[in-house]
């Protein structure tokens, strides 16, 4: 069974102390990888999509990496407005079909 | 402005009366989807549709409908709702399908939806 896990829950961090969030997951096939960030009462915002191992993306202060069984987002020096519940999805067989995992909700203190 | 709409955003019914939640892109998108997020459980996909006329079951279908008779429109139907339904409801299209429809995924901005 496909499934997605994502650590840690809960991050706090104060302003300029970097950190990674985790997603690892176990799929029979993988189409793609997805990060989305959501802020509270609000729908997904897409952010990455990594498709093999090895790639890499990269916006501000945010860099997604894959591997083949896990993946990870950076924050580099993150500010305050980098707050949100950050949220990992991988697609595999049937294309249409997306698991995510529980998500990391993240708090930057100034 | 590109966005995905639904309505109602905010419902509070009773147990057994038959609803449906609208959900309305303008994108020209093939792909949409509904999921259900609920605390402690994240976010899980209820159906998705690859385009007109083409839908399939997600994670959690038991006792939900859709129907895409048009592109731009995905209906979420319940027909017997009941207190386990309640949870916040989401649609979301998106332009690619195979290998990608989880890429520049649109999310509506959800229906809270409480079953008494």
């Amino acid at each position: 069974e496909d499934q997605v896990t994502q650590s840690p829950e809960a991050l706090r961090l104060q302003e300029g102390e970097s950190s990674s969030l985790n997603c690892s997951y176990t799929v029979s096939g993988l189409r793609g990888l997805f990060w989305y960030r959501q802020d509270p009462g609000k729908g997904p915002e897409f952010l990455f999509t990594l498709y093999s191992a090895g790639e890499e993306k990269e916006k501000e202060r945010l860099k997604a990496t894959l591997t083949k069984k896990e993946s990870f987002l950076h924050i580099t020096a993150p500010k305050p407005e980098d707050s949100a519940t950050y949220l990992c999805a991988v697609q595999s067989t049937p294309p249409g079909k997306l698991i995510f995992g529980q998500g990391t909700t993240l708090q930057v203190k100034p | 402005e590109a966005q995905v709409t639904q309505n109602p955003r905010y419902l509070i019914t009773v147990t057994g009366k038959k609803l449906t939640v609208t959900c309305s892109q303008n994108m020209n998108h093939e792909y949409m989807s509904w999921y259900r997020q609920d605390p402690g459980l994240g976010l899980r996909q209820i159906y998705y549709s690859m385009n007109v006329e083409v839908t399939d079951k997600g994670d959690v279908p038991e006792g939900y409908k859709v129907s895409r008779k048009e592109k731009r429109n995905f209906p979420l139907i319940l027909e017997s709702p009941s207190p386990n339904q309640t949870s916040l409801y989401f649609c979301a299209s998106s332009p690619r399908t195979s290998g990608g429809a989880g890429e520049t995924q649109y999310f509506g901005p959800g229906t809270r939806l409480l079953v008494l």
